[in-house]
């Protein structure tokens, strides 16, 4: 079974500064996929990133980078130059049961970026 | 990137009724759809799969007498809570699976959730 842990319950970042947000996964898939969505107050779910197990290189997409470290089972969010619309709960969670968007969650982080 | 609409955004409901949940795949067709739901301040989990013209695949834990899914048709997908009760008072959410071809993003598809509340 897949499991993903995000240790930071909450975190806070002053605006135009990068935070990283962290991520461990467990699986004994050799292939999988993790992904980042952002939850804003309204409750919509907006993809981020993804990052795929066989991938060579770290993920990126704009102004956020995704540090995955295999061997430590890490895949932990970057997001440089912080905006105030950054605000909300952010979501780790990796592919399973062989389907690409059957997808497991950790408890995510609120994220709050302050003037 | 493809488009899922769900409907109704928000809804309130007396304890006992029910109550009808729809996933609309826009621009694709969705074989596979998954409802997950999200208590206050908790993450998503995943209560089943549902698959077109044939029976949802229920997380265990999940009364599937209690949640009755329909996928009847490639585009569409409906969740019903039946004799609702306050504990069931949550946000539902539903993804949608592209098919393979035709679609290069890796992500899956959301709807915009369903704000449950059972009075």
């Amino acid at each position: 079974a897949q499991k993903i842990t995000q240790t930071q319950p909450g975190m806070f970042v002053q605006e135009k500064e990068a935070v990283t947000l962290d991520c461990t996964y467990d699986t004994s898939d050799p292939s999988y996929g993790l992904f980042w969505y952002k939850q804003p107050s309204s409750g919509e779910m907006i993809f981020l990133i993804y990052q795929g197990s066989y991938d060579q290189q770290n993920a990126t997409e704009g102004r956020y980078s995704l540090n995955f470290q295999k061997a430590r089972k890490s895949a932990n969010l970057v997001i440089s130059a912080s905006q105030l619309g950054d605000s909300a709960m952010y979501f780790c969670a990796m592919n399973s049961g062989g389907s690409n968007y059957k997808l497991t969650f950790g408890k995510g982080t609120l994220l709050t970026v302050n003037p | 990137g493809a488009v899922v609409s769900q409907h109704p955004s928000r809804v309130i409901c007396k304890s006992g009724t029910s109550v009808k949940i729809e996933c609309r795949s826009l621009d694709f067709q969705a074989t596979t759809m998954f409802w997950y739901r999200q208590f206050p301040k908790q993450s998503l989990m995943l209560m089943a799969t549902s698959n077109e013209g044939s029976k949802a695949t229920y997380e265990q834990g999940v009364e599937k007498d209690k949640f009755l899914i329909n996928h009847a048709s490639l585009t569409l997908s409906t969740l019903t809570v039946t004799s609702a009760h306050p504990e069931d008072s949550s946000f539902y959410i539903c993804s949608a699976s592209p098919p393979k071809t035709g679609f290069t993003n890796t992500e899956a598809f959301f709807g915009q959730g369903t704000r449950l509340t059972v009075v």
